[in-house]
């Protein structure tokens, strides 16, 4: 079935140093987004990209970046995690970025927890 | 800032409608209302969305009232799989970014 998929479900990093998370889609979308969920909270967008064009949310911190090699993966990278950063991210996908009212498709996320 | 509102929480018995209620008072002419709901530990799941019309599909109902102020999605027969968090969320027009609800915990009990 066509799907996001997000790996690992949980990472476990230590303060201060440098986390990656993965996401890959099936769907062939154009639009891949970048969100944060702390507890008991609605996701944050943190980002997204429409094809390779990278759009920033103006509140993400710069700790927060992110790649797209291809159509299929993108990567998430926290440069220098916080304690603060310890949430939920969540991959999503749209086949455009909202002409055509077509959903997003969100992965079921990557839990970090910092040491 | 967050466009809807919804009540934290909801209590609904297996087998009968659930109705949910959101208010968007400050929403804009071509701004949609969509729904995601989240399963515990899993990714929202889009639900249903609609703009003016009332909207249907297998999984709910979603009626908006005329002024486009409030709305309702309407779960027509609860199961206990239905437990989850329900978020309205308002699409803005200018970027299509998706404005997000505090969501409404929906507790389907036996």
């Amino acid at each position: 079935d066509a799907m996001v998929i997000q790996n690992p479900r949980y990472q476990v990093t230590q303060f201060g140093k440098p986390v990656t998370l993965s996401c890959s889609q099936t769907l062939n979308h154009n639009v891949m987004y970048w969100y944060q969920q702390k507890s008991s909270q609605a996701p944050k967008l943190l980002f997204h990209y429409y094809d390779k064009d990278f759009n920033n949310e103006a509140d993400t911190p710069d700790n927060f970046q992110s790649r797209r090699p291809n159509t299929s993966f993108c990567f998430l990278d926290i440069r220098s995690p916080g304690l603060g950063d310890a949430a939920m991210y969540l991959c999503a996908t749209s086949r455009d970025l909202g002409q055509g009212n077509q959903p997003q498709h969100f992965g079921d996320g990557t839990r970090l927890s910092i040491l | 800032d967050a466009k809807t509102t919804q009540p934290p929480s909801m209590d609904c018995a297996e087998g009968r409608a659930a109705n949910l209620p959101c208010n968007h008072s400050t929403i804009s002419g071509n701004e949609y209302v969509y729904w995601y709901r989240q399963i515990h530990s899993q990714g929202p799941q889009y639900i249903i969305h609609g703009l003016k019309n009332n909207e249907t599909n297998e999984m709910a109902s979603l009626i908006i009232t005329e002024d486009r102020k409030s709305s309702t999605l309407i779960l027509p027969h609860a199961t206990l799989r239905d437990t989850a968090v329900y978020y309205c969320i308002v699409r803005l027009d200018s970027n299509y970014q998706l404005i997000w609800g505090a969501g409404t915990k929906l507790i389907i009990k036996p």
